[in-house]
């Protein structure tokens, strides 16, 4: 469906647990993103790497760790989370091309927190 | 300070109509605009890019900007009910910076 794929596409987990979302993309591309999707609130940027290094966190918790090992695969691993932290949880990657640069999405996971 | 407003909307519209739907941004850097659709419990999909004053048309659809105005529009032609989603704005300054509105609930009712 599309170049970027996530899993796992849905997660429960409780407070105390600690799991990890994977990322992949096929597009070539160089930047990786995560963001976080709350009801009637804008995407929320939590992590953005370019060429694997990171170069943006948007003050986010130390409950949430990104990992970059190379271009194509993104982690974000999870531990003590709290209820607000339920949400969907985005990745997208982007290539600048002739200027300009686009970004698209996987499909996302759908996280509940207990 | 929110960098993209969005009408949150719902916007509602018969089948057939045109759909209109508009997005302010602050930062006049901004070099690069784009609409998103989402459906409910999917991801945002990419519609239009735009990058340059003017409008740009893909099928059904035209992106409108005015850089002057700090200004985006994406208008739907012949709108149908399978359009009805929540069309997101973004806006992106240089480097990685995307900057998303709150998207606007649009319903095509048939």
């Amino acid at each position: 469906e599309t170049g970027v794929t996530q899993t796992p596409r849905h997660l429960v987990m409780g407070m105390t647990n600690k799991k990890s979302l994977k990322c992949e993309q096929h597009l070539g591309h160089n930047a990786m993103y995560w963001y976080k999707q709350s009801a009637k609130k804008p995407l929320e940027l939590m992590f953005v790497y370019n060429f694997k290094e990171q170069t943006e966190n948007n003050s986010v918790p130390s409950r949430f760790s990104p990992e970059c090992p190379n271009s194509s695969h993104l982690f974000l691993h999870l531990h003590t989370l709290q209820p607000e932290d339920s949400a969907l949880y985005l990745c997208a990657s982007s290539q600048k091309s002739r200027g300009q640069e686009t970004q698209y999405f996987g499909p996302g996971t759908r996280l509940l927190v207990l | 300070q929110k960098e993209v407003e969005q009408n949150s909307g719902p916007l509602s519209v018969p089948e057939g109509a045109i759909a209109s739907l508009n997005c302010t941004y602050s930062d006049r850097v901004s070099q690069s605009f784009f609409w998103y659709r989402q459906y409910s419990g999917k991801s945002p999909e990419l519609i239009m890019s735009i990058y340059s004053n003017g409008d740009k048309e893909d099928g059904r659809f035209t992106a409108q900007l005015n850089k002057a105005s700090q200004y985006v529009s994406l208008l739907i032609r012949d709108s149908q009910p399978s359009d009805s989603a929540t069309y997101l704005c973004a806006v992106s300054l240089s480097g990685n910076q995307f900057y998303f509105g709150t998207g606007t609930s649009l319903t095509v009712i048939p």
